[in-house]
């Protein structure tokens, strides 16, 4: 199906494991990004690309590692999970000839017991 | 840093009230600002993206507002249906970088039948 996917939609792992959220669109957008959405602080930019191999910081960063060897990829994983980082998870992607109008995946709820 | 202030934070109306979602944002060299809905445990839909150049944007019931020039955004909801009843976020992008949105905490409608 065209669009952007997630998986899993949800998941429950517990403290110092890691984790990788899986991220997957159609459309060969340029740009993808990662965030995490929380009671409180709403939706804040853990990572982004503009490009495969071409990766940046946002916001809120630490404890968290992307990788984009191809376009339409761009898993997020978490080396040793942490109870704070229990939260939902959002996949988004945009391109230059759309204004950069953002597209977001469903979400990954993760949960770290 | 850009900083996104959406009024109010929660709103309650009874089923056909016209009504009007605030977002204001700090730094206005901005390229384009997009309104998205989110219902509730989904993830974000893109309702209307508006250019830094232009002042309105329709899309059916939904017609959004931007004054750049003194950081403001406001979304009019015609003749509100109980299916509108979701949050409402507005995220500028900037001018510069990798054009990464900040987001507003959110509007959470409620229209009752």
């Amino acid at each position: 199906d065209a669009g952007i996917t997630q998986s899993p939609r949800y998941k429950i792992t517990e403290t110092g494991r890691q984790v990788t959220l899986m991220c997957h669109q159609t459309w060969s957008h340029s740009y993808m990004f990662w965030y995490r959405q929380d009671l409180g602080h709403g939706l804040r930019l853990i990572y982004y690309s503009a490009a495969a191999d071409i990766t940046d910081k946002g916001e809120v960063p630490d404890g968290y590692v992307v990788s984009r060897s191809k376009t339409e990829n761009f898993p997020l994983t978490l080396e040793s999970a942490t109870r704070s980082q229990t939260s939902v998870y959002f996949c988004a992607s945009s391109e230059f000839l759309s204004s950069y109008e953002q597209y977001f995946g469903p979400g990954t709820r993760l949960t770290v017991t | 840093k850009q900083e996104v202030t959406q009024i109010p934070a929660a709103l309650s109306v009874p089923e056909g009230e016209n009504l009007v979602l605030n977002c204001s944002f700090t730094d206005s060299a901005i390229y384009n600002l997009q309104w998205f809905r989110q219902d509730p445990g989904k993830g974000l839909t893109s309702l209307l993206l508006i250019q830094s150049s232009q002042r309105e944007q329709t899309s059916g019931r939904l017609n959004a507002s931007l004054d750049k020039s003194s950081g403001r955004s406001t979304l009019y909801i015609a003749a509100s249906q109980p299916g509108d009843s979701a949050t409402y976020l507005c995220a500028p992008r900037p001018n510069s970088g990798y054009s990464t949105l900040t987001f507003g905490k959110g509007t959470m409608l409620l229209v009752s039948p």
